[in-house]
């Protein structure tokens, strides 16, 4: 069985300091793992995915992530914050062989203050 | 590319109503899915497709029917409207059936009340 748990529900920063979005996710097999960004009264976007290659993964927007299997995370962070960062965010855990069944967090809302 | 879309956006129904939510996607995915997204839960799975004419169910299916007669379409059926279905709905595709590291792609939603 696959789990995600998002460790805050809110997140609330200043425009220019870092973000940091903590995820920590269970699973019986060696996971893929995703975030995925949604703006307000929008689809969901991919930010960046984690698929067994480098633990630390590039996305769009300058957001990154480290997938660490010893402490079960994979935590987003951007350096600087942007307006435009305000939005919801899922962390998502899925098989990495296989029928792709997607398994979402509960999300966390990212507020940027100016 | 239009990619994945969704029709209607908004739907008010009545209790014990039906309807049809459609979704569609032009970029030859194998794999498509429907997820409803309610307050603190996060997205879950309602039910899936691996290609035309095979579905399954997901996570949450009771009250819900889909069929996939052809490549693009994967309608989702609401069988008799309950307050509990209020919800916004997405319609997700993917390029294969198999291999967890593909990009699924959403729809824009459709938002869904039922009173």
């Amino acid at each position: 069985a696959q789990s995600v748990t998002q460790l805050d529900s809110h997140v609330s920063v200043s425009e220019g300091t870092p973000v940091l979005l903590r995820c920590n996710y269970s699973s019986s097999y060696s996971p893929s793992l995703f975030w995925y960004v949604q703006h307000p009264n929008k689809g969901l976007q991919l930010l960046l995915k984690y698929t067994s290659a480098a633990t630390l993964v590039k996305g769009i927007n300058g957001f990154e992530a480290e997938f660490k299997k010893s402490e079960t995370s994979f935590h987003l962070t951007k350096p600087s914050a942007h307006m435009s960062d305000a939005a919801e965010y899922f962390c998502v855990v899925s098989r990495p062989t296989g029928f792709q069944k997607l398994v979402f967090g509960t999300g966390t809302r990212l507020l940027v203050s100016p | 590319n239009a990619g994945v879309t969704q029709t209607p956006k908004f739907q008010v129904l009545k209790t014990g109503q039906s309807m049809t939510l459609q979704c569609a996607q032009d970029m030859n995915h194998e794999y498509m899915s429907w997820y409803r997204q309610d307050p603190g839960m996060g997205l879950r799975l309602i039910h899936y497709s691996v290609g035309a004419g095979i579905t399954d169910q997901g996570e949450v299916p009771n009250g819900y029917n889909v069929s996939r007669s052809t490549t693009e379409d994967f309608p989702l059926r609401l069988l008799s409207a309950a307050p509990s279905q209020t919800s916004v709905y997405f319609c997700a595709s993917g390029l294969s059936r198999g291999g967890g590291t593909d990009t699924q792609y959403f729809g824009p939603g459709t938002r869904l009340t039922v009173l």
